[in-house]
């Protein structure tokens, strides 16, 4: 089974240009994260869909940050225009949707790690 | 906000010796606990859960504890190897709904 794929693996850009990570979740897979991961920190959430619906965004700046996730499967995240301290890895991952077992876990991609200078 | 404390921050020990890391969340509704190992440039990858029906659960070298009532959780890795080396991240989930703790860089010395 293939798992999380994300693209590209690194991005450098200067301050205020535009950038955009992609992400194709495990198959069959309803949900999908965005996380943010600075050096020595935790992933932090961003954004979570369930299917094509946003549930969770309200750790997004929705001033810079965007994103979309069409026909309920690969999802874009887009920095517009990005900024010096938005240099950190962008996480994506995917679960089921829980079944009797309750399974939670998450599968991670392998990250974009985006420089701004 | 919820929270996840995770310490230490970071932890040396000997081969063959063990490693405790603790965490501590503050969302009393989290009921799975999972923890994720991520070594230097490459993706989180889950190594041990548990859910708040347990306290606890062991795999091979690895071993995880739950205190519900307490609210903390402890990963315990036995007879440490050098590929043990990495950054281990605990997480509280309350259904979708991940909070990660802040990792522990473990190093293991040959």
């Amino acid at each position: 089974e293939a798992g999380v794929v994300q693209s590209p693996r690194y991005k450098i850009i200067e301050k205020k240009q535009p950038v955009a990570f992609w992400c194709n979740p495990i198959s069959g897979h309803n949900t999908l994260y965005w996380y943010l991961q600075n050096l020595g920190q935790g992933p932090e959430l961003l954004i979570r869909y369930e299917n094509e619906e946003a549930v969770d965004d309200s750790q997004l700046p929705k001033d810079r940050f965007s994103a979309e996730r069409l026909k309920g499967v690969d999802s874009t995240l887009k920095i517009q225009p990005a900024e010096l301290g938005d240099s950190a890895v962008y996480l994506c991952a995917s679960s089921s949707l829980p079944g009797l077992a309750g399974s939670n876990e998450q599968f991670f991609g392998p990250g974009t790690r985006l420089t701004v200078l | 906000g919820e929270n996840v404390e995770q310490h230490p921050s970071t932890l040396s020990v000997q081969e063959g010796d063990s490693a405790v890391i603790k965490c501590t969340y503050s969302d009393s509704a989290s009921n799975y606990f999972p923890w994720y190992k991520q070594e230097l440039g490459k993706r989180p990858q889950l190594i041990i859960d548990i859910r708040s029906n347990v306290g606890e659960k062991k795999d091979q070298r690895i071993a995880v504890t739950l205190n519900k009532t307490a609210k903390h959780f402890s990963l315990h890795i036995t007879e440490t190897q050098p590929e043990d080396s990495a950054v281990y991240f605990c997480a509280a989930i309350r259904t979708y709904k991940y909070i990660f703790g802040t990792g522990t860089r473990l190093k293991v010395l040959a």
